[in-house]
């Protein structure tokens, strides 16, 4: 999964908890993303950046929020979270901005009781 | 809305035989429509890809078929294997401020039985 990583793998939470996931990258790519996946509506966008500190929103932004401290590790926050946020949610990098390749990671699912 | 539709949501294939996955788009800014494939548990993976200057490409046992004017383009997988059982999505992209932005197709659950 060229070197990107998620963490957790799973995690099963309750509704108005909130939660963070991880997304850590050894190949100091400059562009981040967070997408959502679920059936029948593919792969969504949430939240992506183009940079330390730089960061933008998707289609699906709602409830989320994302932060950039590092060029390697790319953290998703669902502030409060609820049972439309069950999903699995994929990590995804690439050198340019978008074009030609995203590499992702293997995924996080997530569940909210 | 800039949409990406995809047909059919599964397929069924002998071994031997060809897969055929259409998409169709809507927003002609879109210059680059890239396929990728997921297999279970994993993310999903790039396969093949094109620009809409040249109306196929072929990589191995994957083609893309482009045509411009009806929008549409299609991943075929020619002499299918069990190991091509996978999920396929297509997608469509453009350059926003820098940033290009992708839009998916819902996928395509591919099953080649022996």
């Amino acid at each position: 999964d060229a070197g990107i990583t998620q963490s957790p793998r799973h995690k099963v939470t309750e509704t108005g908890t909130p939660v963070t996931l991880r997304c850590h990258q050894t190949e100091n790519h400059r562009y981040m993303y967070w997408y959502r996946q679920d059936p029948g509506h593919g792969l969504r966008l949430i939240h992506y950046s183009y940079g330390v500190k730089d960061t933008d929103k998707g289609e699906v932004s709602d409830g989320y929020s994302v932060s950039r401290s590092k060029t390697e590790d790319f953290l998703l926050t669902l502030e409060s979270a609820t049972s439309s946020q069950t999903s699995v949610y994929f990590c995804a990098i690439s050198s340019t901005g978008g074009t030609y390749e995203q590499y992702f990671g293997p995924g996080t699912r997530l569940t909210v009781t | 809305q800039q949409q990406v539709k995809q047909s059919p949501q599964s397929l069924i294939v002998q071994k031997g035989g060809i897969s055929i996955i259409n998409c169709a788009y809507e927003n002609t800014a879109f210059d680059y429509f890239p396929w990728y494939q997921q297999f279970p548990g994993k993310g999903p993976a790039l396969l093949i890809a094109i620009r809409p200057d040249v109306s196929e490409k072929k990589e191995g046992r994957f083609t893309i078929s482009f045509n411009k004017s009806a929008k549409q383009f299609s991943l075929h997988i020619m002499d299918s294997q069990p190991g091509d059982s996978a999920t396929y999505f297509c997608a469509a992209s453009f350059n926003s401020g820098g940033y290009q932005k992708v839009t998916f197709g819902t996928g395509t659950k591919l099953q080649v039985i022996p």
